[in-house]
């Protein structure tokens, strides 16, 4: 069964770094998100990717936040300059249509800011 | 806004016992409503879904009925393995592209 795969499965980096979050969507689909999930708390919905824009945000994915789909196969979060409360689980997940498509997501990439 | 309620955890239970985790949302409207589960280091993974009122998902055993009168999507399984030992999410979709994902109920399972 196709997946969405995520790389690196764990980053480190220090405060004020950029770092990019990497993901391969399953490749006929067309809809591409980012959540998050702070160590014990909700999954948080950061931002959606349809048609090579965005198309919603949340009122987390600030001005430090940015996508990019770079080429046919590749969908990545930046974050600009990396603060402490960064540190979380990040999920790339993916999804055929709109409607009642469910999302297909990743294994996270775990991103610890010191 | 739209929001899912889904019962605290952590829940142990003994293996061959019936579960039943609690879901409740708010939505205007008509949601499609989702499980998923994690299983330790892993991603989220569709465990079953409804998409209109009184539809029933299921899946490996798995059951939840989508109830508009009582706004719930509550999980229930007969007979619980240690396998099924994960964090399970009760979601909603609704207008847009996002997922509204409750904060999830650790399940363990012991022999």
């Amino acid at each position: 069964e196709p997946e969405v795969t995520q790389t690196p499965s764990h980053q480190v980096t220090q405060m004020g770094q950029e770092v990019i979050l990497r993901c391969v969507p399953i490749s006929n689909h067309l809809y591409f998100y980012w959540y998050r999930q702070i160590l014990g708390q909700k999954v948080e919905f950061l931002v959606s990717f349809y048609n090579n824009e965005i198309s919603e945000k949340s009122e987390i994915f600030d001005d430090q936040f940015s996508v990019e789909r770079p080429d046919g196969s590749n969908f990545t979060l930046k974050i600009r300059s990396t603060k402490l409360e960064d540190s979380a689980m990040y999920f790339c997940a993916s999804s055929a249509a709109g409607g009642n498509s469910p999302l297909h997501f990743g294994n996270g990439t775990r991103l610890t800011v010191t | 806004g739209d929001s899912v309620t889904q019962m605290e955890g952590p829940v142990t239970l003994s293996e061959e016992a019936f579960l039943t985790i609690n879901c409740t949302y708010t939505a205007t409207g008509y949601p499609s409503l989702f499980w998923y589960v994690q299983y330790p280091g892993e991603g989220l993974q569709l465990l079953l879904k409804a998409t209109k009122a009184d539809d029933k998902g299921s899946n490996k055993g798995f059951e939840a009925t989508y109830r508009k009168e009582t706004t719930s999507f509550h999980l229930e399984k007969g007979s619980v393995q240690v396998s099924d030992s994960a964090v399970y999410f009760c979601a909603l979709r609704y207008t847009g592209n996002q997922f509204y994902f409750g904060t999830g109920t650790s399940l363990t399972v012991i022999p």
